[in-house]
């Protein structure tokens, strides 16, 4: 299958930083990647969808202004956790779609915010 | 409102059995589901698609069946082996149509014992 890769793998933060975490698909290009977060013991959740040169579009009660996606390129998108609070500690995943019945996921990126 | 429901207790067989894990699902019509392995802090690794016009699909030793009137798809691993130890997740694209806007259940971790 093909591969998508996240960076970093986990990253610790204090309270108020914004962190961000890249997500590149390594062997094909994809129109629409997706974020999502996973809370412990619970399921993933998606919280955006974006499209390569777009906006992305936000899942209802997901922050836009606290959560900024930015999908620059087909192989690339950036989800940036800003001001980073204690509750956003979570593991974001990141899934690339060339056509979207067909979605690789990234290794996943802890965060924990102190 | 919608849902996708896994049993949430985790199966425990011994090696060389059959797991047959479940997933319901309410108040959707989807155009497929989908069957994902999630290992420990990692992101979920696609397995396999059945589309709505499909009863049943195999791969290696997995199968899957969707059956649309009952609202349920059952995941079969043949002569399961301790390797196959993990969280399955199945997931539903949330709209009637192909958005790639995916709904996951909950899960169930299969523990298959030597």
């Amino acid at each position: 299958g093909a591969v998508v890769s996240q960076h970093p793998s986990w990253v610790i933060c204090k309270s108020g930083t914004s962190v961000k975490i890249e997500c590149r698909s390594l062997d094909f290009q994809a129109t629409t990647m997706f974020w999502y977060r996973q809370f412990p013991k619970q399921s993933l959740m998606l919280m955006a969808t974006s499209n390569e040169g777009s906006k992305a579009t936000y899942e209802q009660g997901v922050e836009k202004d606290k959560f900024l996606i930015n999908h620059a390129s087909l192989t690339l998108s950036t989800l940036t956790v800003t001001s980073a609070h204690p509750e956003d500690s979570s593991f974001y995943i990141c899934s690339a779609a060339g056509r979207v019945e067909t979605q690789y996921f990234g290794p996943g990126t802890r965060l924990l915010v102190l | 409102s919608q849902k996708i429901e896994q049993n949430s207790e985790a199966l425990n067989i011994q090696e060389g059995k059959t797991a047959t894990l479940t997933c319901n699902y309410t108040n959707y019509s989807p155009a497929y589901l989908q069957w994902y392995r999630q290992d420990p802090g990692r992101g979920p690794v696609f397995l396999l698609l059945i589309r709505e016009n499909e009863k049943e699909k195999r791969k290696e030793r997995l199968k899957v069946t969707f059956d649309t009137t009952l609202k349920q798809s059952l995941f079969h691993i043949t002569a399961s082996q301790p390797a196959d130890s993990a969280t399955y997740l199945c997931a539903l694209d949330r709209s009637s149509g192909n958005t790639g806007k995916l709904i996951f259940g909950q899960g169930t971790t299969l523990q298959v014992k030597p």
